[in-house]
């Protein structure tokens, strides 16, 4: 069984300051894990995964996320917020046992103040 | 090289009618992923198919849906007699491979159903 938690509905934050959306997973396997992000209106843009390779993990858009076996956790970051980084955050899990199905957190709403 | 292709884009349905929603997936991937979105939550897997054959639909409702992706044209998501729970908006993703093989999906735009 796998499940997620993303532990903030909502996250604002000032525009220039740094940004963190906390993830917790819980899987059976070595599990897989991804943050997409959708804009309002618009499909699910995948910004970074993590398939057991390097456990600091670089995305698109200059966010980042480290694994932490020990944590569970797979949170992701940002160093300097932008106005166009306001979306939808969602931190997916599925483990590596030919399970095709993907279990999405229930989302972080990004908010960036101007 | 088009994304994947949703459409239509939003769709209004009264209880009872049917909706259909179609699905081109990307070039050259021959896997589909149908989720569906309620409003302030997560997505959640309802069907996976490769051409012309379902891979695992543990997560349709039992009656009244319905999905396909024949060997020609775009994969179809089939909702019968609608009711209001049904309103939502429904994800199409596909993938070259197996996801547990690419480890990434595709996400179409969406298509929004309103039933009335």
């Amino acid at each position: 069984a796998q499940s997620v938690t993303q532990l903030d509905s909502h996250v604002s934050v000032s525009e220039g300051t740094p940004v963190l959306l906390r993830c917790n997973y819980s899987s059976s396997y070595s599990p897989s894990l991804f943050w997409y992000v959708q804009h309002p209106n618009k499909g699910l843009q995948l910004l970074l995964k993590y398939t057991s390779a390097a456990t600091l993990v670089k995305g698109i858009n200059g966010f980042e996320a480290e694994f932490k076996k020990s944590e569970t956790s797979f949170h992701l970051t940002k160093p300097s917020a932008h106005m166009s980084d306001a979306a939808e955050y969602f931190c997916v899990v599925t483990d590596n046992f030919g399970n095709e199905k993907l279990t999405f957190g229930t989302g972080t709403r990004l908010t960036i103040i101007p | 090289n088009a994304g994947v292709m949703q459409n239509p884009r939003h769709l209004v349905r009264r209880r009872g009618q049917e909706a259909r929603l179609r699905c081109s997936p990307m070039k050259g991937h021959s896997h589909v992923y149908w989720y569906r979105q309620l409003p302030e939550e997560g997505l959640k897997f309802m069907v996976y198919l490769q051409k012309e054959n379902i891979i695992d639909e543990s997560g349709m409702p039992k009656e009244r849906f319905s999905a396909e992706f024949p060997k020609e044209g775009p994969s179809i998501l089939r909702i019968q007699q609608v009711v209001r729970g049904d309103s939502a908006a429904y994800f199409c993703a596909s993938s070259p491979l197996s996801r547990s093989d690419t480890g990434e999906l595709f996400f179409g735009e969406g298509s929004r159903l309103t039933v009335l």
